[in-house]
């Protein structure tokens, strides 16, 4: 069965500081992996996605993650965080078999400081 | 992307009294749509996945005659919350996947369900 771990249920940075949000996976076949940010009392909007190909993978605002297979993580970071970065983060790992079932990690909130 | 529409966003109900939200995918066919729960400051847990037309398949713990799923159509899917609780008051996700070459499913942007 598959599953994701987020490393961290709060991270928080000052502003144009480094973002790294840690997520780690477990899948008996490759997995998709998915980065979502979901702002207060608002639905999920897709930061990036890992189909296989490329193993760095850029996202909306300024956002990438690296799969590595080896370390079976998915981090996801920005260079330089702003105050809007502030959100709930979720990994999340899906199987084509499944239908796309998406599971998803814990969750991590970013607190920006100025 | 492909759009996923859910109806409505926000419903308040009286506790006794059931709730019907629907899940439209609108520009694709979806073959298979999954529903998620989402508690305050928690993460979403998939409550069921249904395939259209045959019975939806229920995660473990998800009362099935609490929470109707019907997937008629290969644009509709939707979730009956059956003699509503406040302990049923939570945000609820859709998300549909056409299981072609599309790589993921699509969400909706979810409707917030208060009991009272």
């Amino acid at each position: 069965a598959q599953s994701v771990t987020q490393l961290g249920s709060h991270v928080s940075v000052s502003e144009g500081a480094l973002v790294l949000l840690r997520c780690n996976y477990s899948s008996s076949v490759p997995p998709y992996l998915f980065w979502y940010v979901q702002y207060p009392n608002q639905g999920l909007q897709l930061l990036l996605k890992y189909t296989s190909a490329a193993t760095l993978v850029k996202g909306i605002n300024g956002f990438e993650a690296e799969f590595k297979k080896s370390e079976t993580s998915f981090h996801l970071t920005k260079p330089s965080a702003h105050m809007s970065d502030a959100a709930e983060y979720f990994c999340a790992v899906s199987l084509h078999t499944g239908g796309f079932k998406t599971i998803f990690g814990a969750g991590t909130r970013l607190f920006v400081k100025a | 992307g492909a759009v996923v529409s859910q109806h409505p966003s926000r419903v308040i109900c009286k506790s006794g009294t059931s709730v019907k939200i629907e899940c439209r995918s609108l520009d694709f066919q979806a073959t298979t749509m999954f529903w998620y729960r989402q508690f305050p400051k928690q993460s979403l847990m998939l409550m069921a996945t249904s395939n259209e037309g045959s019975k939806a398949t229920y995660e473990q713990g998800v009362e099935k005659d609490k929470f109707l799923i019907n997937h008629a159509s290969l644009t509709l899917s939707t979730l009956t919350v059956t003699s509503a609780h406040p302990e049923d008051s939570s945000f609820y996700i859709c998300s549909a996947s056409s299981g072609q070459a599309n790589t993921e499913a699509f969400f909706g942007q979810g409707t917030r369900l208060t009991v009272v």
